[in-house]
């Protein structure tokens, strides 16, 4: 199973919106509304962002949305801050045979 | 409050056995619906799904290691092991354990991660 397809950075000013995108195929992203996003910052471990596709865990910003058309899964980040600078990696179940794919990783930076 | 927290060796070598220890608290591996999963980072690279482990012993690999890869449970002791043969140094990476829920699909929340290098 290959690994979903992120942009390799995207980048943008204090307070703008930026979209990540993540592209799988008809047997995961497409097939499964079980799309999740991580956070990651330099040397700590990925925080849960978004899962099943749009939905915020307690205690994250409702700046950080999610949404999926076809084979491709969203994540928008409105109002940039500084502190939304670190990498994103989205998540998909992939069936039976391959539960968990991530991507291959977007780094924001915050201009 | 979940935590969970991993440990092992920091340095294997070639062609030996890798054996992690997933220790959590907050909840139980007993409970219905709850797992544990692994998740591995090479420096400077992307996250990769190796193995996860539910409430009832239903384990699901990364197929493209599943034949190294060995994933238990001791509910008593609150921890997940994961074991790993024949390493290599391409195996060199931060391996993460994390909390998930069958129907939910997600990892929240991850532990600190543990460094693992291989090397002679």
């Amino acid at each position: 199973q290959s690994a979903l397809t992120q942009p390799a950075s995207v980048s943008g000013s204090p307070g703008q919106s930026i979209t990540i995108s993540c592209t799988g195929t008809s047997s995961d992203v497409g097939s499964y509304d079980l799309v999740s996003w991580y956070q990651q910052h330099p040397g700590k471990a990925p925080k849960l962002m978004i899962f099943e596709v749009n939905k915020r865990p307690s205690g994250v910003s409702n700046r950080f949305s999610g949404s999926k058309s076809g084979n491709t899964a969203s994540l928008t980040i409105s109002g940039l801050q500084a502190e939304d600078e670190a990498d994103y990696y989205c998540c998909s179940y992939g069936g039976s045979s391959t539960p968990v794919v991530f991507g291959g990783g977007t780094k924001l930076t915050v201009l | 409050q979940i935590t969970l927290k991993e440990s092992g060796p920091t340095l294997v070598k070639p062609t030996q056995t890798l054996t992690l220890t997933c220790t959590f608290s907050g909840f139980s591996l007993s409970t219905t619906e709850v797992g544990v999963g692994w998740i591995r980072q090479p420096p400077g690279k992307a996250l990769e799904f190796l193995a996860l482990i539910y409430w009832d012993d239903d384990k699901r690999y990364s197929p493209s290691l599943r034949s190294r890869l060995t994933i238990t449970k001791d509910t008593s002791k609150n921890q997940v092991v994961l074991t790993m043969t024949n390493m290599d140094p391409v195996d060199t990476a931060t391996y993460f354990c994390a909390h998930t829920l069958f129907s939910e699909d997600k990892f929240d929340p991850w532990g600190q991660g543990t460094l693992v290098t291989v090397s002679s």
